[in-house]
């Protein structure tokens, strides 16, 4: 199985400045069409899971551009450039390359 | 819009079987996409049970293989989750989703149903 590790697992951020979260895989999640298959979720408070970043870098319909994702082979990152309030919740990285299809563990953002 | 919504017994006695419904609106599960199911336990993360193509292919999480099975009711918009031998482990929000892409993007959720094993 892929297994997916994300790091910090809890983080507290100041309104106003960046946050970064990391996702690793300990095996590859690129397609042969080129694309990395892995998706970031964020899952607010009493929510379900929502999409926010898919293939890697591509921003989900409706999106905050202050939300990014970066890839570097099987490391991963998500990226926030300026935290608001409203982004508070548990980040969720999930890889759908290989069956079965896995998650981090998840990282929680607060806000100082 | 696409809709996605869970529906089944919230409380479910050890040994015997949780199922669950996931009925969809705003579109066809006929459509070009997977569709799946996810658990989370109480203050854990989340874990992938399985994901379905109408008319084609299922695929199981091993660890939960031997008691899962994944259904199709096109004619009602709906799909299922049988879950078999259950356990206080089996405790958790159950969600069903839409793949918008193989078996990546799960977009939309449902909003969940939680479940309860206990005598």
């Amino acid at each position: 199985d892929a297994v997916m590790t994300q790091s910090p697992l809890s983080l507290s951020v100041t309104p106003g400045e960046p946050a970064s979260i990391s996702c690793r895989s300990s095996q590859s999640v690129l397609h042969s069409n080129g694309d990395n298959y892995l998706d970031w979720y964020l899952q607010k408070p009493g929510q379900s899971p929502r999409l926010l970043i898919y293939l890697g870098s591509n921003r989900a319909s409706g999106v905050p551009d202050r939300f990014s994702g970066t890839e570097s082979g099987t490391d991963f990152t998500l990226k926030i450039s300026r935290v608001e309030a409203e982004d508070v919740g548990v980040y969720y990285c999930m890889q759908g390359l290989q069956i079965p299809v896995t998650f981090g563990q998840g990282t929680r953002l607060e806000i100082k | 819009q696409l809709q996605l919504q869970e529906s089944g017994p919230g409380l479910v006695k050890p040994s015997e079987t949780l199922s669950l419904t996931c009925t969809v609106s705003g579109g066809s599960i006929n459509s070009n996409n997977y569709w799946a199911w996810i658990r989370q336990p109480p203050g854990k993360g989340l874990e992938w049970i399985g994901s379905f193509y109408p008319g084609g292919r299922t695929y199981y999480n091993p660890s939960l293989k031997s008691r899962v099975t994944i259904s199709v009711d096109t004619s009602r918009n709906q799909f299922s989750l049988k879950l078999t031998s259950v356990t206080a482990a089996d405790t958790g929000i159950y969600y069903c989703g839409r793949h918008a892409q193989w078996v990546i993007r799960l977009d939309p959720w449902g909003q969940g149903a939680l479940v309860t094993v206990s005598s």
